[in-house]
């Protein structure tokens, strides 16, 4: 069974840090993988999809990367602002045949930001 | 209107009530994806429709959970005799083209308690 683990499950860091969260699969073979982030009592915001042919994903001070033969992403944002605290999480589809719709999500990273 | 809009925000229920849960997607979004996410952990995957068809259910826990999309745009969960093991946020997402190759757009969701 395709599982997703995210290391750490918690960070608190200074203002101004460079942050790199991660995420691994068991099973390496996904389809894609997508980062969001979750702010308390809200909805998920997708920040990054990474398609089957991409190696990265680049978005203001946010990258992403995705080996596929480790299963292995990692999440990298630049000087980190207080408003970035929030729950990142990772989520991708397992490249089982004919599934295209369920996605396997870690539990996130809870970053905190302190200015 | 310009995100994925749920209905009610917060839901209250006694154990044995049935509720609905209201989503409205981005207009012109192709898939509609339930999702169930409990407190500290990562959205559990409900169910899909391709616009008006309901293409996988596999994740609906019991016969008591129903979901429809009949017109292809707004999609209602609904839930009968609810338990208070169906307390959690139930959060809708939409994408723009079929399965989840593009990225998804959640709604701030719903929090049901049953009591």
């Amino acid at each position: 069974k395709q599982e997703v683990t995210q290391i750490p499950a918690a960070l608190s860091v200074p203002e101004g840090e460079n942050l790199v969260l991660n995420c691994s699969f068991t099973d390496s073979a996904i389809y894609n993988l997508q980062w969001f982030r979750q702010d308390p009592g809200k909805g998920l915001t997708s920040l990054l999809l990474i398609q089957s042919s991409q190696r990265e994903q680049t978005s203001g001070r946010l990258n992403a990367s995705l080996d596929k033969s480790s299963g292995r992403s990692t999440l990298y944002i630049a000087a980190s602002q207080p408003g970035d605290s929030a729950t990142y999480l990772c989520a991708g589809p397992p490249m089982e045949a004919g599934n295209n719709r369920k996605l396997i999500w870690g539990l996130g990273t809870s970053l905190a930001v302190n200015p | 209107g310009a995100g994925v809009s749920q209905s009610p925000r917060y839901k209250v229920a006694k154990r044995g009530q049935d509720v609905a849960l209201r989503c409205d997607p981005i207009s012109g979004h192709v898939s509609l994806f339930w999702y169930q996410q409990a407190l500290g952990q990562g959205p559990e995957f409900l169910t899909y429709f391709q616009n008006e068809a309901q293409l996988d259910k596999s994740g609906l826990p019991s016969d008591r959970f129903f979901a429809e999309r009949p017109e292809g745009s707004v999609s209602t969960l609904k839930i009968q005799r609810t338990q208070q093991e169906d307390s959690a946020v139930y959060l809708c997402a939409s994408s723009l083209v079929a399965g989840i190759s593009s990225p998804l757009h959640f709604g701030n969701g719903t929090r049901l308690t049953v009591t």
